[in-house]
Formats: structure tokens, sequence, C-alpha cells
């Protein structure tokens, strides 16, 4: 089945530091591709997406691309901040799933960022 | 404009009790899902939900069930609840439910805890 796949946590940086979560993905098709971010004790909040090939999304300073010869849309930002520190969840979606139409989000566990002064 | 709300935020129930969750989307979108997040992990999918039919359900037992309303407004509800059904709630609004390249706002959860 389709599936994420994220590096573990927690990743502990200093602030200023750059900073690469990895995120790897298993599509019977060509899905969408996401980055959500979760602070403690809320919901979730889209960060960031890209819908095909080589596209790059972007928000407040994170980047990813979207890689389909590696399968991959690592999350990256040149200089972390201490209100970085939240879970970080990337996640597909694909046409047409679960059936005739839909758009099931996968996710993957999640990578908590720990950003220290 | 306000974002997807959900209520209650938190809930305490005992095993074998039932449960009903409620959402409701941004205005204008006509597509909710369910997401149940245990801790420690990534949010699964339960129900989607466009223009009050059922378009999509996750591996979850007949126990769960949900059903969507005319303003769009989504009810999740769990029968006979068990402790491994403790778990952050998600709901999720999108505009429509034609496509992967939706995009899915989440609303804050509500926090059941199974005693």
């Amino acid at each position: 089945g389709d599936s994420v796949t994220q590096m573990e946590g927690p990743v502990t940086l200093s602030e200023e530091a750059f900073l690469t979560i990895n995120c790897t993905y298993t599509a019977t098709g060509y899905p969408s591709l996401f980055w959500y971010v979760q602070y403690p004790g809320e919901g979730l909040q889209l960060l960031l997406k890209a819908t095909k090939a080589d596209d790059k999304g972007s928000n407040k300073g994170f980047e990813a691309t979207y890689r389909k010869e590696t399968t991959s849309f690592h999350l990256e930002k040149g200089s972390v901040q201490v209100s970085d520190s939240a879970v970080y969840f990337c996640a597909l979606s694909l046409l047409g799933y679960p059936t005739g139409g839909g758009n099931k989000l996968t996710f993957g566990t999640g990578t908590q960022l720990k950003v220290e002064l | 404009d306000a974002g997807v709300t959900q209520s209650p935020t938190h809930l305490i129930k005992t095993r074998g009790q039932h449960v009903t969750l409620r959402c409701s989307p941004i205005s204008g979108h006509k597509s909710v899902s369910w997401y149940q997040q245990v801790l420690g992990q990534g949010p699964q999918f339960i129900f989607q939900y466009y223009e009050k039919e059922e378009r999509g359900r996750g591996n979850f037992p007949d126990r769960f069930s949900a059903r969507q309303f005319p303003n769009y407004s989504s009810e999740l509800n769990v029968n006979a609840l068990l402790l491994g059904d403790s778990a952050l709630y998600l709901c999720a609004s999108s505009l429509g439910a034609g496509g992967s390249k939706e995009t899915q706002y989440f609303g804050p959860g509500t926090r059941l805890l199974v005693l």
C-alpha cells in the first residue's frame, strides 16, 4: 500500500542552524505531497505542498522539492528559530483515492524538532 | 474567516460508552474528513464525506460511523469505546473531494480519553 517514511526524531538544533528532515514515499500513482506542522497541543497546519514532479513548495523559509526519481520530499530551512520547534509531518494524497474521487491523506509518523538558543 | 472548528475540545469517557464529536468546516468547503491521531503517531484516515455522501473509509471497525449535514458540518460517532480509542480526533475540510490536489485544512482536534 501507499506509505510515507520520515526520519526519526527528535532532531535538536541550535538557533540559526540548517534543517533537513528527510521524507520518502511509496505510492502506486502520482501523489501530491505535503508538509504539515503541529505545535504542542494544537491541530495540524499546512506548511507547504507540491502537486507534481520537480515542483518546489515553500513557505515561511521552509522549502521542499518533489523528487520523483528518488520518491522524496525532504524539508529544508536555512536558519531555524526557537519558534520552529514543533512536530513535522510529511503526507501524500493520491488522485481518485479511496474510490472514484476523494483525497485521503497518508501521513508519516512525524519528526519532532527542538530548537535551542 | 473562521477556520475548521471542533467540539468539544476534551472529553473523558469510560469503556463501553458512546461518544459524538462535532466538526464545522471552513465556510464554502463541502468536504469533511476525520482522522485519528494516537499519541506519538501520524494521523490515520477514518472517513471522508462530500455532499453528505461517504467518499471513503479507512481501516476502522464498524463501531466508528459518521455523517454530514446539509450545512456541511459533520459528526463522528464511536460506540462501545475501548481504551485504544483514546486519541486526538482531527477534522479536516476541503473545497471538494475531486482529487489529490485539494488541500485539507485541519481543526484543533478533540482529545478523547477512555478510562
